[in-house]
């Protein structure tokens, strides 16, 4: 059964502090993806990565970083945390970016900052 | 800009059928998939269609028109369990997955 995992399903965090977001996949997958779901704005992706230590912005890469030094972990920084990245965040990853390979999510880390 | 369009919010009745649009107007297409997400829940994959046409998977078809940059799900034979967010999301030119804000179906009994 393929799988997906996040760090944490739910996180509360200071503004200004740091925040790390972690994946991880047991499919082997060369590309991962982290997007921001929020209400009625759909995916929104912020980073993605295609392969260790390869990264290509998204469409919201302000206020974010990524790190992928192995291949099944893809992590999510927010290096000075503010109030309107409240969000949940959602980890995918997939074999190719061509053809009918789907994306495999991983549950979402609500995160909230005050 | 690139831009896909689905309905807020639909409601159906337990037993009915229901089909739910997505227009899209992308810089290329390269395929288009559809995800069902339960509340608070993980998207998880549906259907893809990259040809003209329908694709019947059980309860679930998907139809697609290029020409038309149209598709809709239809789901059939409605349970409680299928109230949920249907994600529409086409691949574009550079291989990139835009996605549709959603579409929240209700059942009701």
């Amino acid at each position: 059964d393929v799988k997906v995992t996040q760090s944490s399903r739910y996180r509360v965090k200071r503004t200004g502090e740091k925040v790390f977001l972690e994946c991880v996949q047991d499919m082997d997958h060369e590309n991962m993806f982290w997007y921001r779901q929020d209400p009625g704005l759909g995916l929104r992706l912020i980073y993605f990565s295609y392969d260790v230590k390869m990264k290509e912005k998204g469409d919201i890469p302000e206020g974010y970083s990524v790190s992928r030094e192995k291949k099944e972990r893809f992590s999510l920084i927010l290096e000075s945390a503010s109030t309107n990245q409240t969000s949940m965040y959602l980890c995918a990853s997939t074999v190719a970016l061509t053809g009918a390979y789907e994306q495999y999510f991983g549950p979402g880390t609500r995160l909230t900052v005050t | 800009g690139q831009n896909i369009d689905q309905p807020t919010e639909m409601t159906a009745t337990e037993g009915a059928i229901v089909q739910i649009n997505c227009t899209y107007q992308t810089s290329g297409f390269n395929g288009l998939f559809w995800y069902q997400q339960h509340a608070g829940e993980a998207p998880t994959f549906l259907s893809y269609n990259v040809l003209d046409g329908l694709e019947e998977k059980g309860r679930f078809s998907s139809f697609l028109s290029r020409s038309k940059g149209y598709s809709y799900l239809l789901l059939k034979e409605l349970q409680m369990k299928d109230s949920a967010s249907y994600l529409c999301a086409v691949t574009d030119s550079n291989y990139q997955l835009i996605w549709g804000a959603g579409t929240k179906l209700i059942i009701k009994p």
